[in-house]
């Protein structure tokens, strides 16, 4: 079984609508991220977090929140999704220290019309 | 302004060839850097490490030079083989400040049988 989920993996939605992306990881990590993949710009940090009790803001988080609800599972939200949001979205977990490797899940590919 | 550049959005290589894959960062408290890869439909996977102590790096068909002065590193692959045919992330951070990774666009890199 995989280490790191996604859910969904593929989803099309329309402007205005709230979605949320999910992540779960069976690795027993502290840290995750949310980051979004776009043509020709590599991957960006969305949002991050050291433990349970801690979120933060990466590089681009407007128009996204997040959630951690357990050790294993981090929740993107997109409260109000607009067609600049299509893209390719990757969870991410590490030990502590944060800038060990990072496993990546399978991504998301979300569209939005 | 990309703080981590990767020039060659593609590249093409015959099998067995050298597969020379570059990377250019502007900061210069970037102290670590690390290489993915990425297949279709999956998440990037980790590579290759350095540290900004070392200039070189070998594992296996894998070596990662650093050229510190120049704010450049490169990837090289001996021998190529066609399953090496993916997408090669670039990522730098400055770890002894506590920051996330930045990533570079990627180079697709193609092995031709």
């Amino acid at each position: 079984d995989a280490d790191v989920t996604q859910t969904p993996r593929n989803r099309i939605t329309k402007t205005g609508k709230r979605i949320m992306l999910e992540c779960s990881q069976t690795k027993g990590h502290d840290r995750m991220y949310w980051y979004r993949q776009d043509p020709g710009l590599g991957l960006r940090l969305i949002y991050y977090s050291f433990d349970v009790k801690d979120i933060n803001k990466g590089e681009i988080s407007d128009g996204y929140s997040v959630s951690r609800q357990a050790q294993a599972k981090f929740s993107l939200s997109l409260e109000s999704a607009i067609p600049n949001q299509t893209a390719l979205y990757f969870c991410a977990t590490s030990e502590a220290p944060s800038t060990d490797t990072q496993y990546f899940g399978p991504g998301t590919r979300l569209t939005v019309l | 302004d990309q703080q981590v550049k990767q020039n060659s959005p593609s590249l093409s290589v015959q099998e067995g060839r050298i597969s020379i894959l570059n990377c250019d960062y502007t900061n210069s408290m970037f102290d670590y850097f690390l290489w993915y890869k990425k297949y279709p439909a999956e998440g990037p996977t980790f590579l290759i490490s350095i540290s900004s102590i070392k200039d070189k790096n070998e594992d296996g068909r894998f070596t990662v030079f650093l050229n510190k002065s120049a704010k450049h590193l490169s990837l090289h692959i001996v021998p190529s083989q066609p399953g090496d045919s993916a997408v090669y992330f670039c990522a730098a951070s400055a770890r002894d400040y506590g920051q996330n990774f930045v990533f570079g666009p990627g180079t697709r890199l193609s092995v031709l049988p």
